[in-house]
């Protein structure tokens, strides 16, 4: 059974940028959620999607963005990249949320430069 | 706001002991904790997690220990093996949604 896909692994983009993540998430699973993880703050809830509507969000200003398709993947887009925005962004999926559990992917390594 | 506390920060164990981290919460609509553990390079990995109505759960080496009204929970790794190094968090899901609330990680080194 394939895990939770994200692409691509590595990024580096320069200040200003905009950048889009792919999340492919376990097959059947319909909830896909993104963090971001950082050394200083750990691992933060950016937002959850579900049948393609956002269902959660955290407290990351408007220029994170996500979507979700028919299919379940989910894309996040950053513009605007600051130097801050350096992390790893990690998607994990759910079958619906709830005790399931989450399956995490190794993430997506950005770099701002 | 961090509203789940994890401690240690980091933790060194001989093989064989007993490794225990402890999480504490401050919001009551949490219902579900879950651990994860996280090598380098890695996304976090589901271990073991426990809903608020039951004391303990055990699965192999891992248990998790939760106590409702000190709202406090913990993760006890026994026999504790060079292959357990990693870091490992504490979360907790809200009611209202699936957001998870992640503690801030500790850091497990198993010495052979």
């Amino acid at each position: 059974k394939a895990g939770v896909t994200q692409t691509p692994r590595y990024l580096i983009k320069t200040r200003g940028q905009q950048v889009t993540l792919s999340c492919s998430p376990i097959s059947g699973h319909r909830s896909v959620s993104w963090y971001q993880q950082t050394p200083g703050q750990g691992l933060q809830f950016l937002f959850e999607y579900f049948s393609e509507t956002q269902r959660n969000k955290g407290n990351f200003p408007g220029r994170f963005s996500g979507r979700q398709f028919s299919n379940s993947r989910s894309e996040m887009n950053v513009s605007t990249l600051e130097l801050g925005d350096s992390a790893l962004y990690l998607c994990a999926s759910s079958f619906s949320g709830g005790d399931y559990g989450y399956t995490f992917g190794s993430g997506t390594r950005l770099t701002v430069v | 706001q961090q509203q789940v506390k994890q401690s240690p920060q980091s933790l060194i164990v001989q093989k064989g002991g007993i490794s225990i981290i402890n999480c504490a919460y401050e919001n009551t609509a949490f219902d579900y904790f879950p651990w994860y553990q996280q090598f380098p390079g890695k996304g976090p990995a589901l271990l073991i997690a426990i809903r608020p109505d039951v004391s303990e759960k055990k699965e192999g080496r891992f248990t998790i220990s939760f106590n409702k009204s000190a709202k406090q929970f913990s993760l006890h790794i026994m026999d504790s093996q060079p292959g357990d190094s990693a870091t490992y968090f504490c979360a907790a899901r809200g009611a209202a949604g699936n957001k998870l609330t992640f503690g801030g990680g500790t850091r497990v080194l198993v010495k052979p």
